[in-house]
């Protein structure tokens, strides 16, 4: 069965860290994109960070630049987001996601995420 | 950024019924890059259409994706007891890499 398992939430105070764990299984982890996209209730789903299949290219949100670092071990079909200076915006159900993209018939290039993890939760307060 | 807004807010049905949902965007999106999820309390979204009209594997025909431009629709041909969820619309874009719609909920009437 392909899936994703986040871990690695709870309560950290503001101005705190926090590292995410994502685990793959039933798929070559290696060869897809991932990304980390958070849920609130308030702001709803927003995309997070995006890594490359070998890592080599990461994306990130203006919200979370300069804090937040995702990185991957392909070799032990894990993915991460390491989130520092954590804020209070910052709680939020986080979920890794798989990334889809390529050519259709009609050579037009798409992309979405097709296999979802759980979520793990973050909370930051004092 | 493109900002993608979807109606109504909530949408009361009946089990048999049809339901259409509106996702616009504030400026045009390439068909290819839009995608619709449905998300269920205490789950994760699942997708449902990619594409704006390909339906993802397992989904069943009664879901359907059409639109172009600004203007995409998700339709449910005859609603069943287990659709009624969260429908979310998400677009690719250059920065931020996704954006999404805030939802419509759809609830039994």
């Amino acid at each position: 069965e392909v899936q994703l398992v986040e871990s690695g939430g709870g309560l950290v105070q503001p101005g705190g860290s926090l590292r995410l764990s994502c685990a793959a299984s039933g798929f070559t982890f290696s060869s897809y994109e991932i990304n980390w996209v958070r849920q609130t209730p308030g702001k709803g789903l927003e995309w997070v960070s995006y890594i490359s299949s070998s890592g080599g290219t990461r994306y990130y949100a203006d919200s979370v630049k300069g804090r937040f670092t995702i990185s991957r071990d392909n070799a032990k079909n894990s993915l991460y987001l390491q989130m520092n200076s954590l804020r209070a915006e910052d709680t939020a159900v986080y979920y890794c996601a798989r990334e889809r993209n390529g050519y259709n018939q009609d050579y037009s290039y798409y992309y979405y995420m097709d296999v979802w993890g759980k979520g793990t939760t973050v909370t930051v307060s004092s | 950024e493109i900002v993608l807004t979807q109606s109504p807010g909530t949408l009361s049905l009946s089990p048999g019924e049809r339901a259409t949902l509106s996702c616009r965007a504030s400026q045009s999106v390439s068909s290819s890059y839009l995608a619709w999820y449905q998300q269920k309390p205490g789950q994760a979204p699942r997708l449902l259409i990619y594409g704006a009209s390909s339906r993802a594997t397992g989904i069943p025909d009664r879901f359907s994706g059409s639109g172009s431009g600004t203007d995409f629709t998700l339709t449910i041909s005859r609603l069943e007891p287990e659709d009624f969820a969260v429908y979310f619309c998400q677009q690719y874009g250059s920065s931020p890499r996704y954006s999404f719609g805030q939802g419509t909920k759809l609830e039994i009437k």
